[in-house]
């Protein structure tokens, strides 16, 4: 499989404040990896492709500027959630797509986001 | 419809029976199919994949695949309490170069002692 890290793991912010979550490939080059949000008892949701070196794929009806991604190293992409509202309260996870052929992908951990 | 269907469940199933869960999918093109596990307040963790029609084993858990009838099932085997999460099958989309995948909502498992 593959080793996925997410930082940080739970964060609080206040209504309006913008919040970076991280999410890192820790035992190879990824150079696809995905964004979902999963609300509580819902399944995953697609948020957007994230692509090293180019623009993130956002999928229908994210906002593009209010989920900010950046993908620029190999082992690295970043979700940042800008003037965060209640509603963008979530479990985000990020996932890493194998190299292999089969194009499984393995999942962080995930970042509970919770905005006050 | 939607593009990945599974039962929601709760499927109950008594400790040490088998766990039937089936996934039914509409894109006659995808080649590769995945089942993860979800606990609850943990992200997927990748179980099981197949690509050839058939049956693929790994432990307790067999997947089986019928491509013609777009259909893919996972058992599992001398069911556990540590065996109750969600279970969650995905599909490539043979739409998107990036490895996207399809996911269905999941199927919740819950195994009783």
């Amino acid at each position: 499989g593959a080793v996925v890290s997410q930082h940080p793991s739970w964060v609080i912010c206040k209504s309006g404040t913008s919040v970076k979550i991280e999410c890192r490939s820790l035992d190879f080059q990824a150079t696809t990896m995905f964004w979902y949000r999963q609300f509580p008892k819902q399944s995953l949701m697609l948020m957007a492709t994230s692509n090293e070196g180019s623009k993130a794929t956002y999928e229908q009806g994210v906002e593009k500027d209010k989920f900010l991604i950046n993908h620029a190293s190999l082992t690295l992409s970043t979700l940042t959630v800008t003037s965060a509202h209640p509603e963008d309260s979530s479990f985000y996870i990020c996932s890493v797509r194998s190299l292999r052929g089969l194009k499984e992908q393995y999942f962080g951990p995930g970042t509970r986001l919770t905005v006050t | 419809q939607k593009e990945v269907e599974q039962n929601s469940g709760p499927l109950s199933v008594p400790e040490g029976a088998i766990a039937s869960l089936n996934c039914t999918y509409s894109d006659r093109g995808s080649q590769s199919f995945f089942w993860y596990r979800q606990y609850s307040g943990k992200s997927p963790e990748l179980i099981m994949f197949i690509y050839s029609n058939g049956d693929k084993e790994d432990g307790r858990f067999t997947a089986q695949l019928n491509k013609a009838s777009q259909y893919v099932s996972l058992l599992i085997r001398d069911s556990q309490p540590s065996d109750s999460a969600t279970y969650l099958c995905a599909v490539t989309a043979t739409t998107d170069s990036w490895g996207k995948l399809q996911f269905g909502a999941g199927t919740q498992v819950v195994v009783t002692p």
